[in-house]
C-alpha cells in the first residue's frame, strides 16, 4: 500500500511557469514532509521540507503548501528554469523514524 | 566518509549470478534504507533498518533478496540468481532517528543483468 500519493508522474513546463507537484497522504502520525530532488545519475537531495503545524514554507523560488485537514501537501516552483528539470519526490516520516516515499514525478523545464 | 557511500557504482552480472551490494552509511546514523528505482520510475522501497530493532522487509520483491545490517553500521543486499527485471539502480539511504532530520542518499548502484 503506498502511504503516500504522488501526483503527476510527469509535468513538462515552460520556462518561467509555476510547476506544481501535489502529495496526499493518510497517516495522521506523520510529523515530518520533506521534498526530495534528483538529477540524473544522482541520489535523492534534500530540497525542502515542512513540519505539519507550519501551512507553508518557502525558500527561494521553491514553496511547500501544507493542508493539515486535507492531508495534502504540495510543492510549488515559480519561475521555472530549464535546471530545475529533474524528479522530485515528496515523502513523509512517520514518528521521526522511517521515511516513506511518493512515486516521484518527472519535471521538465522547456527553454 | 562525509555522506553515504555506496559499492560498486556499477555492476553487470549475468543472468543467474549472484550479487552482493554495499552501503556505508552516514556514521552515527541509526536508520538505513535500501531502494529500487527502475529505469525512469520512482522509489521502490525494500527495506528499512533502523537500530537493534528486526527490520521492516515488506518491500523485499521476492525471497531472492536478502538484507543484512552489521554492527549497526554497514549494510549489504544481496540479490541470489539474478534475473534481468533485477537491473535497476539500488540506493541505499540513513538517517538519524527523530524529528526534523533528513533522509541522505547514496549515489547508487547500477545494476544490470545480462
Amino acid at each position: 500500500q503506498q502511504q503516500v500519493k504522488q501526483s503527476p508522474q510527469s509535468l513538462i513546463v515552460q520556462k518561467g511557469g509555476i510547476s506544481i507537484i501535489n502529495c496526499a497522504y493518510e497517516n495522521t502520525a506523520f510529523d515530518y514532509f520533506p521534498w526530495y530532488q534528483q538529477f540524473p545519475g544522482k541520489g535523492p537531495a534534500l530540497l525542502i521540507a515542512i513540519r505539519p503545524d507550519v501551512s507553508e514554507k518557502k525558500e527561494g523560488r521553491f514553496t511547500i503548501s501544507f493542508n493539515k485537514s486535507a492531508k495534502q501537501f504540495s510543492l510549488h516552483i515559480m519561475d521555472s528554469q530549464p535546471g530545475d528539470s529533474a524528479t522530485y519526490f515528496c515523502a513523509a516520516r512517520l514518528g521521526g523514524n522511517q521515511f516513506y516515499f511518493g512515486t516521484g514525478t518527472s519535471l521538465t523545464v522547456i527553454p | 566518509g562525509a555522506g553515504v557511500s555506496q559499492s560498486p557504482s556499477n555492476k553487470v552480472t549475468e543472468k543467474g549470478k549472484d550479487v552482493e551490494l554495499r552501503c556505508d552509511p552516514i556514521s552515527g546514523h541509526t536508520a538505513l534504507y535500501w531502494y529500487r528505482q527502475s529505469l525512469g520510475q520512482g522509489l521502490e522501497f525494500l527495506i528499512y533498518f533502523q537500530g537493534n530493532s528486526a527490520p521492516d522487509k515488506s518491500g523485499l520483491p521476492s525471497d531472492r533478496f536478502s538484507a543484512e545490517r552489521t554492527g549497526g553500521s554497514v549494510s549489504t543486499l544481496t540479490i541470489q540468481r539474478t534475473q534481468q527485471e533485477d537491473s535497476a539502480v539500488y540506493l541505499c539511504a540513513s538517517s538519524f532517528t527523530g524529528t526534523d532530520t533528513e533522509a541522505f542518499f547514496g549515489q547508487g548502484t547500477r545494476l544490470t543483468v545480462v
